[in-house]
């Protein structure tokens, strides 16, 4: 358990209607990460961060913005959602040290997000 | 493009037997590997990571090894036991960003 925890961890919301995600850690990782998971297209990467105002797209980061204003919380905001971003949503965080952004990484419990 | 293929999809066997779960990759400029299972409605659990330049690593009844030139990965899980049943998912690690397998999905028969 890598001190990660999600919220909310269900919502159902409507097409157009901006949500925003939250992922809390408690033990200060630098690394952070936000994936989508989706039956027939197992985990992608949406955006990740490298520290405190630091962060970057992944592969499927059209639709999403993020924030990290403090270590703990990486925030995911779905602007206008819309039924494709239908999806279970992963927070995870790796280690500091080693090689950092490379280093294995931990996954929170997810987000159910139901868009109608 | 990096691809990563997990055989079987599904596998079921009784409780007690020893098995291999495989995973293979295109593209052997990997970092490193990570094994996770996962449970039904649950997050992911890491369960081992083998870097670039390991051949195996082990925790408990796990053995996981690594054959970069061949683009293969295999898990081992010895004694199986009803609570091992889960998606077991490879992911490899060719830059920041993980590519993943579509998991295998085990069944153990107590």
């Amino acid at each position: 358990d890598a001190g990660i925890t999600q919220s909310p961890r269900h919502k159902v919301t409507e097409t157009g209607t901006p949500v925003t995600l939250r992922c809390h850690q408690t033990e200060n990782h630098r690394y952070m990460y936000w994936y989508r998971q989706d039956p027939g297209h197992g985990l992608r990467l949406i955006h990740y961060s490298y520290g405190v105002k630091d962060t970057d797209k992944g592969e499927v980061s059209d639709g999403y913005s993020v924030s990290r204003s403090k270590t703990e919380d990486f925030l995911l905001t779905l602007e206008s959602a819309t039924s494709s971003q239908t999806s279970v949503y992963f927070c995870a965080i790796a280690l500091a040290g080693g090689k950092g952004l490379y280093n294995e990484q931990f996954f929170g419990p997810g987000t159910r997000l139901t868009v109608l | 493009k990096q691809e990563v293929t997990q055989i079987p999809a599904a596998l079921s066997v009784p409780e007690g037997e020893n098995l291999v779960l495989n995973c293979s990759f295109t593209d052997s400029a990997i970092y490193n590997l990570q094994w996770f299972r996962q449970d039904p409605g649950k997050g992911l659990t890491s369960l081992l990571l083998i870097q670039s330049s390991q051949r195996e690593q082990t925790s408990g009844r796990l053995n996981a090894s690594l054959d970069k030139s061949s683009g293969r990965s295999t898990l081992y899980i010895a004694a199986s036991q009803p609570g091992d049943s889960a998606t077991y998912l490879c992911a490899v690690r060719p830059h920041y960003q993980l590519i993943w397998g579509a998991g295998t999905k085990l069944i153990i028969k107590p």
